[in-house]
């Protein structure tokens, strides 16, 4: 079986700060992490993904985020924010089911930029 | 391309009526899935197809049934619609690298 959690419901943040979103896994097999976005009334669209490799990740829109193992850790993190990068960021991990990568959700992290 | 399509965008249902909500994905993708989205709870697994011809249960299937009618298209089906499955229905088809691709959803609402 596999989980993720976000540990924040809710992060507030004004223009131009840093922001970190965290979420973290568990899992008994290998898996493929993501971070989705969700701006209002829209369906889900990838902002990056870990599949292997460098375990520091770069997305669209200036984002980024670090798998860490030994932490079951794969943070979201952006310099600066926007104003337009308010919305609903859900994190992802798909671990292998029968033979199928199978995914699952966080519950999601609505970032609030304020001007 | 039009990348995964979902119809109705909206519907309103009262208790025990029945409906099929529609997806098709233009992309030759293999997999599809439909999931449901309730405030606070993240998106949840109804269902899914691995290929053509193979459907699977999710985390919350009871009260749906599914059909993978060919390889482009996925419908979800309420045989008797209840409040509880009052929600925000997506689609999605990934690629072989498991990025998955969303619908616009469907906004149901059961009274």
């Amino acid at each position: 079986a596999q989980s993720v959690t976000q540990l924040d419901s809710q992060v507030p943040v004004f223009e131009e700060a840093p922001v970190e979103l965290r979420c973290n896994y568990s899992s008994s097999v290998s898996v493929y992490l993501f971070w989705y976005v969700q701006y209002p009334n829209q369906g889900l669209q990838l902002l990056l993904k870990y599949l292997s490799g460098s375990t520091l990740v770069k997305g669209i829109n200036g984002f980024e985020a670090e798998f860490n193992k030994s932490q079951t850790s794969f943070h979201l993190r952006k310099p600066s924010v926007h104003i337009s990068d308010t919305a609903e960021y859900f994190c992802a991990v798909s671990g292998k089911a029968g033979g199928s990568y199978i995914p699952t959700f966080g519950r999601g992290t609505s970032l609030i930029v304020h001007p | 391309n039009a990348g995964v399509t979902q119809t109705p965008k909206f519907q309103v249902l009262k208790t025990g009526q029945s409906m099929t909500l529609q997806c098709a994905q233009d992309m030759n993708h293999n997999s599809m899935y439909w999931y449901r989205q309730d405030p606070g709870m993240g998106l949840r697994l109804i269902y899914y197809s691995a290929s053509e011809g193979t459907t699977d249960k999710g985390e919350v299937p009871n009260g749906y049934n599914v059909s993978r009618l060919n390889k482009r298209e996925f419908s979800l089906r309420l045989e008797s619609a209840a409040p509880s499955q009052t929600s925000v229905y997506f689609c999605a088809s990934d690629r072989t690298d498991y990025e998955q691709y969303f619908g616009p959803g469907t906004r149901l609402t059961v009274t």
